[in-house]
């Protein structure tokens, strides 16, 4: 079974600074997907940034950045010049086949 | 688009009472999925729709709860009877072009509370 571990329950970064929030993943797949979800106060679940598995090189979206390293099941999300509004769950997930799998949430707090 | 729309937001029930909640996915996506969240499991996959079809139910947590996605822009969850143990934020998620990489849209959940 394909499983998804956040090891960081809380997470806190400066404004303006930056934070790296960690996920390992578990599976005996090659072919595979992962996300990073955002779950702010308001409950809605955003996507912040996905990885093929398939690619080498690393997603980027503006200030959000991964490093994916595949042989190690590692997929770290980092968050650059954070804001304020950054503040919140984020969910790391994988998506395999028919499976979906995630993981158990770090809550960020954004210090003004 | 108006986005995965649920309702109703917030449902207060007494224990063995029949709950239902409702989940239009947005116009063209043909996967849609239930979630559960809670504190102490996380969010939980309890069952995916694949253009309508049940593919995978397993995470159903038992008999009490059934699905039903009677058309591409519908589907149910109904759980009887409740239990106070299935009080748990209810997320419906959709995403396009079935069972692909692509990301999941959610909801903004059902926070559901059985007494």
């Amino acid at each position: 079974a394909q499983t998804v571990t956040q090891s960081q329950p809380e997470m806190s970064v400066q404004e303006a600074e930056t934070v790296t929030l960690s996920c390992t993943y578990d599976t005996s797949e090659s072919d595979y997907y992962l996300f990073w979800y955002k779950q702010p106060p308001s409950r809605q679940m955003i996507l912040v940034i996905r990885q093929e598995a398939y690619k080498q090189q690393n997603a980027t979206e503006n200030r959000f950045s991964v490093n994916f390293q595949k042989a190690a099941k590692s997929f770290s999300l980092k968050i650059s010049d954070s804001q304020l509004g950054d503040a919140a769950m984020y969910f790391c997930a994988s998506h395999t086949g028919n499976q979906f799998y995630f993981g158990t949430g770090t809550s960020l707090t954004v210090i003004p | 688009d108006a986005g995965v729309i649920q309702s109703p937001r917030h449902e207060v029930t007494e224990m063995g009472q029949e709950v239902t909640l409702r989940c239009k996915p947005i116009s063209g996506h043909n996967s849609l999925f239930w979630y559960r969240q809670t504190m102490m499991r996380g969010l939980e996959l309890l069952i995916y729709f694949n253009n309508n079809v049940p593919i995978d139910d397993s995470g159903m947590p038992e008999d009490r709860f059934s699905a039903k996605m009677p058309n591409a822009s519908f589907s149910t969850l109904k759980i009887q009877p409740s239990e106070p143990r299935d009080s748990a934020v209810y997320f419906c998620a959709s995403s396009p072009f079935g069972v692909s990489y692509n990301e999941q849209f959610f909801g903004p959940g059902t926070r559901l509370t059985v007494l």
